[in-house]
């Protein structure tokens, strides 16, 4: 079945630090894939998403996540992190063989100190 | 414009009632999608929508949970009788696209604890 993992469940980071979050996904067709963000109290949000061409993806708020086909990934980023960026994080995944449906990983929590 | 709005935001029940949450897509969007999150698990699917018709309905856990979507604009979900397995957060999400996924807008949720 398909699956998206998500290695890292609970980030804690100082503000100005690099943020990686880790994305795997097992699907063997075409993939669109995205990244959602909850603040606390806050519905999900779209923070980026990727359907095609450069596998270098930005979104808003300084993120960006590369598509590595090659390794079924699709890492979030961002180079120097905020407090503001509190929040848990989700990677998705779309296959297109399918109606619409997303497969969400378990989330990220990222807890940035300032 | 309107985002997705579900009602209630909280919902406290006991085991053996019965619970129906709701979800107002935002308008024109035809497709309506519900979600649910049971405690530090996965966001998982349940069914979808377009307009009043159930697409996929893969995701529902079993013949306790019902939903509808009379006249193709809000969604109910009812679930009865519910058991304490199904607390957890419920989301509704909708999208104007069929036939590819661009990404939805996601409701706040509707919190769901049965005791």
């Amino acid at each position: 079945a398909q699956s998206v993992s998500q290695h890292n469940h609970h980030v804690i980071l100082s503000e100005a630090a690099s943020l990686e979050l880790g994305c795997n996904y097992s699907y063997g067709g075409t993939v669109n894939l995205f990244w959602y963000v909850q603040y606390p109290g806050q519905h999900l949000q779209l923070l980026l998403k990727y359907f095609s061409g450069d596998p270098l993806v930005k979104g808003i708020k300084g993120f960006e996540a590369e598509f590595i086909k090659s390794k079924f990934s699709f890492n979030l980023r961002k180079p120097s992190v905020q407090w503001s960026d509190t929040a848990e994080y989700f990677c998705a995944v779309g296959l297109l063989s399918n109606t619409g449906k997303l497969i969400f990983g378990q989330g990220t929590t990222l807890q940035v100190k300032p | 414009e309107a985002g997705v709005t579900q009602f209630p935001s909280h919902s406290v029940i006991e085991k053996g009632q019965t619970v129906t949450l709701r979800c107002d897509p935002i308008s024109g969007h035809d497709n309506l999608y519900w979600y649910r999150r049971v405690m530090g698990k996965e966001i998982k699917f349940l069914l979808h929508f377009v307009k009043e018709s159930k697409q996929d309905e893969s995701g529902m856990p079993n013949n306790r949970f019902l939903a509808e979507r009379t006249g193709g604009t809000y969604s109910t979900l009812k679930v009865q009788p519910a058991e304490l397995e199904d607390s957890g957060v419920y989301f509704c999400a909708s999208s104007q696209e069929t036939g590819r996924i661009y990404g939805y807008t996601f409701g706040s949720g509707t919190r769901l604890t049965v005791v």
